[in-house]
């Protein structure tokens, strides 16, 4: 079955630490991949896309993602965490219009 | 571009009653996916409509059925609410392959 898995449930980091969000995911062809990021009570809005070529991606806020098709990975990567970044974190992946969903990581940013 | 809007934003409701959420579509879209996200949990794929046809369904009961407008609108209906029906639930529009965008979702609470 197609699926997405994000093992860590909450994070917390130190503003100007880096940040990395671990994503996987389980499909019988390398579906699209997603990060999106929801703050209390909003809907997502998308950091970042892969469909193919270049395996690290830039997105907006200053976040990037490393596609690793060995390890079926896509990770979410910050060199230096704001206090706003503070939120829900959802890796996503997309195939035959189907969008699947990690459980979410949510990140706590400390002083 | 108003992008995607929900309503109504919040609704509460009674077990065994029936409800509608409806959704417009970012403009130039022709793709609308539901999905339900129960506190605490990421976004589950409900269902998606093109060309007025549901197209795909996520594991959801008969319950919830939906409908597109020719102006590419769409409702989510819930019969027989129970209290496990409570959550955020999100709207996405599209055009076919591409990435989705999210509404502000509507919360319904079931008491």
């Amino acid at each position: 079955a197609q699926s997405v898995t994000q093992p860590d449930i909450h994070i917390t980091v130190s503003e100007g630490a880096s940040l990395e969000l671990r994503c996987n995911y389980s499909y019988g062809a390398t579906p699209y991949l997603f990060w999106y990021v929801q703050s209390p009570g909003q809907g997502l809005q998308l950091l970042l896309k892969y469909f193919s070529g270049d395996t690290l991606v830039q997105g907006i806020k200053g976040f990037e993602a490393e596609f690793k098709r060995s390890q079926s990975s896509f990770n979410l990567r910050k060199p230096s965490v704001h206090w706003s970044d503070a939120a829900e974190y959802f890796c996503a992946g997309y195939n035959n219009n189907d969008m699947r969903f990690g459980a979410g990581t949510r990140l706590t940013v400390k002083p | 571009d108003a992008g995607v809007t929900q309503s109504p934003t919040h609704l509460i409701k009674t077990r065994g009653q029936q409800v509608t959420l409806r959704c417009s579509p970012k403009s130039g879209h022709d793709t609308v996916s539901w999905y339900q996200q129960a506190l605490g949990q990421g976004p589950q794929f409900i269902f998606q409509y093109y060309e007025e046809e549901e197209r795909q369904r996520g594991n959801f009961p008969d319950r919830f059925s939906g409908h597109q407008f020719p102006n590419y609108s769409s409702e989510l209906n819930v019969n027989a609410l129970l209290l496990g029906d409570s959550a955020l639930y999100l709207c996405a529009s599209s055009n076919t392959g591409d990435e989705q965008f999210f509404g502000p979702g509507t919360r319904l609470t079931v008491l």
